[in-house]
């Protein structure tokens, strides 16, 4: 089956500019979740989506803001970009608390 | 607040030597535990999931165990392979489907 798949796998944007990313989870999950890996700080937990509804959310500005739709995949933006923004951004799938499955993440890089 | 901390940093080993990995939590209110490997730029691989109520998981020459009750968890690796060299994180996952991580163990294998 296929697994998590999000877009695009690379992403170079400005200071000030605003960024989505994409997230399609594995067929049957309806929890998706939002992660953002950098050297100094290591995976940090965004936010979590169930069934189009935010369930949790991470210590993050407002900035970060994300979406469910009714087909499951998720969607994450930031707004106004900063250069900490640049990241490895890793989605997270699962049926509900069992067994999360991550996809191959989407480097951004802000200059 | 849950911190899960890995001890080593950073390990080195000839291949063919057994190996073990160390992950600890502060709060043992959990709903499960997984091990993941992280290959360099890469996304999450997961290698073993082991519920609250198991004390061990199995896949192959990886070997999970959980001690609840003293918030530590072990990934033991017979017989070590070149290929086995990878970042290896260990996270807990809470109420509210969110993981914490720990900062993973780096290990090469050398031929």
């Amino acid at each position: 089956k296929a697994g998590v798949t999000q877009t695009p796998r690379y992403l170079i944007k400005t200071r000030g500019q605003q960024v989505t990313l994409s997230c399609s989870p594995i067929s049957g999950h309806r929890s998706v979740s939002w992660y953002q890996q950098t050297p100094g700080q290591g995976l940090q937990f965004l936010f979590e989506y169930f069934s189009e509804t935010q369930r949790n959310k991470g210590n993050f500005p407002g900035r970060f803001s994300g979406r469910q739709f009714s087909n499951s995949r998720s969607e994450m933006n930031v707004s106004t970009l900063e250069l900490g923004d640049s990241a490895l951004y890793l989605c997270a799938s699962s049926v509900d608390t069992y067994g999360y499955t991550f996809g191959s993440g989407t480097r951004l890089t802000v200059v | 607040k849950q911190e899960v901390t890995q001890i080593p940093a950073a390990l080195s080993v000839p291949e063919g030597e057994n190996l073990v990995l160390n992950c600890s939590f502060t709060d043992s209110a959990i709903y499960n535990l997984q091990w993941f490997r992280q290959d360099p730029g890469k996304g999450l691989t997961s290698l073993l999931l082991i519920q609250s109520s198991q004390r061990e998981q199995t896949s192959g020459r990886l070997n999970a165990s959980l001690d609840k009750s003293s918030g530590r968890s072990t990934l033991y690796i017979a017989a070590s392979q070149p290929g086995d060299s990878a970042t290896y994180l260990c996270a807990v996952v809470v109420t509210g489907n969110q993981f914490y991580f720990g900062t993973g163990t780096s290990l090469t294998v050398i031929p």
